[in-house]
């Protein structure tokens, strides 16, 4: 079975800086997509980034990129130019290349200090 | 397009009763999910379904049904709610792409409180 771990439960940093969340994840699996969700305060989750595994390059969305290192199992996501807006519950993801069920980790609280 | 939709947003239960969480998609997706959301454990996965007429238990399916009986909705059935599901329910969908699931986008969430 596929486990996902977030070992960051709560991070802050200031505005307009960057901040790195970490996670780290298991499989035997060779083929497989990993994901970051945003839960901001209203609950909603928000798909942030998805990476597919036989990619090398690293997925990029805008203020946000992610570290992909396959051999280590590490998926950390970067977050630049930090915003207000930005504060919220993240959470990194794990699903098989041919499945359909999303395995999570227990989430990181992102707080942006002005 | 209203994506996935949930109701209610908020119900409060009380030992033993039952309820219908409900969750619809007009974006025509074969698969759709149940998740509950607990402090400090992410989202767990409680049933899903392939296709109408489809389902199939997820990680912890113990004490919810779940039909599907159109391509639109997926509810959920709590028989007899107890307070260990308290919890936050996420629906979430997606389609394929060349034999593959697509990402999965998520409902706004119904909060349940079993007293």
């Amino acid at each position: 079975a596929q486990t996902v771990t977030q070992s960051q439960p709560e991070m802050s940093v200031q505005e307009a800086e960057t901040v790195t969340l970490s996670c780290t994840y298991d499989t035997s699996e060779n083929n497989y997509y990993l994901f970051w969700y945003k839960q901001p305060p209203s609950r909603q989750m928000i798909l942030v980034i998805r990476q597919e595994a036989y990619k090398q390059q690293n997925a990029t969305e805008n203020r946000f990129s992610v570290n992909f290192q396959k051999a280590a199992k590490s998926f950390s996501l970067k977050i630049s130019d930090s915003q207000l807006g930005d504060t919220a519950m993240y959470f990194c993801a794990f699903m098989k290349w041919s499945g359909n069920k999303l395995v999570f980790g227990a989430g990181t609280i992102l707080r942006v200090k002005s | 397009n209203a994506g996935v939709t949930q109701t209610p947003k908020f119900q409060v239960l009380k030992t033993g009763q039952s309820m219908t969480l409900q969750c619809a998609q007009d974006m025509n997706h074969e698969y759709m999910s149940w998740y509950r959301q607990d402090p400090g454990m992410g989202l767990r996965l409680i049933h899903y379904s392939v296709g109408a007429g489809i389902t199939d238990q997820g990680e912890v399916p113990n004490g919810y049904n779940v039909s599907r009986s159109t391509t639109e909705d997926f509810p959920l059935r709590l028989l007899s709610a107890a307070p260990s599901q308290t919890s936050v329910y996420f629906c979430a969908s997606s389609g394929v792409d060349g034999g593959r699931w697509e990402t999965q986008y998520f409902g706004p969430g119904t909060r349940l409180l079993v007293l």
